[in-house]
């Protein structure tokens, strides 16, 4: 079975601190590695994608892949009160179906604490 | 700008009752289409997928069906629901002007089966 792996939290963290959110994932021919970022109620947006390893920032987030430990995290700096949230982690993994989905972690839950 | 619809947006159905879940997407041509469920304490399941009209890849056994009918429209159906059909029910798009493998999600249809 392959697995994408996730701490569900909750994970609680000071308004201006950096939250760090970490995934690791089981198919080492995986390429493409997301994170959603998922409101209660709500449906997942996409946040950051990364194909590469190394960093790829965008504003005060960061995502970074390590393909040889098969990890991949998220970095929020100067968290906020509206990052609380569910952080879904997304790894293209080919099915048994051959089919070219996503497979999710089931998600860390982040609380900014003002 | 790409926008996909989902309705209804919320649903209410008894055991036994059949099912009609609809999503279309404006804004862009030929995309890939999912259906994924997020069921209590789960994760994103991805359900069926299609890269055209007419081409569907059922990704878990079970009594739902989907059909392509038009290029942009993705319908998810059932005869006779289950209690187990309950669940968060998203839609998701990707398209080759997109970063490999990226999937953007409608709004979902909240399904109660009672």
């Amino acid at each position: 079975q392959k697995e994408v792996e996730q701490n569900s939290g909750p994970l609680s963290v000071p308004e201006g601190a950096i939250a760090s959110l970490n995934c690791t994932y089981s198919d080492r021919g995986s390429q493409s590695f997301f994170w959603y970022r998922q409101y209660s109620g709500k449906s997942p947006e996409l946040i950051m994608s990364i194909y590469s390893n190394g960093d790829k920032e965008d504003g005060r987030f960061t995502a970074q892949l390590n393909k040889a430990s098969q990890y991949v995290s998220l970095l929020i700096r100067d968290s906020q009160p509206s990052d609380s949230a569910t952080y879904l982690c997304a790894v293209n993994i080919k099915s048994g179906g051959g089919a070219d989905g996503l497979t999710f972690g089931k998600g860390t839950h982040l609380i900014i604490q003002p | 700008s790409q926008t996909i619809h989902q309705w209804p947006a919320t649903l209410v159905q008894p055991v036994g009752s059949p099912l009609s879940l609809e999503c279309t997407v404006e804004g862009t041509s030929n995309p890939n289409l999912y259906w994924y469920r997020q069921a209590a304490g789960r994760g994103l399941q991805l359900l069926f997928y299609s890269v055209g009209i007419g081409q569907i890849s059922s990704e878990v056994p079970q009594n739902l069906s989907a059909s392509r009918p038009q290029d942009r429209q993705f319908i998810l159906s059932s005869k006779k629901l289950l209690l187990s059909d309950s669940g968060f029910y998203l839609c998701a798009w990707s398209a080759v002007d997109r970063g490999p493998h990226e999937q953007y999600f409608g709004p979902g249809t909240r399904l109660t089966v009672t």
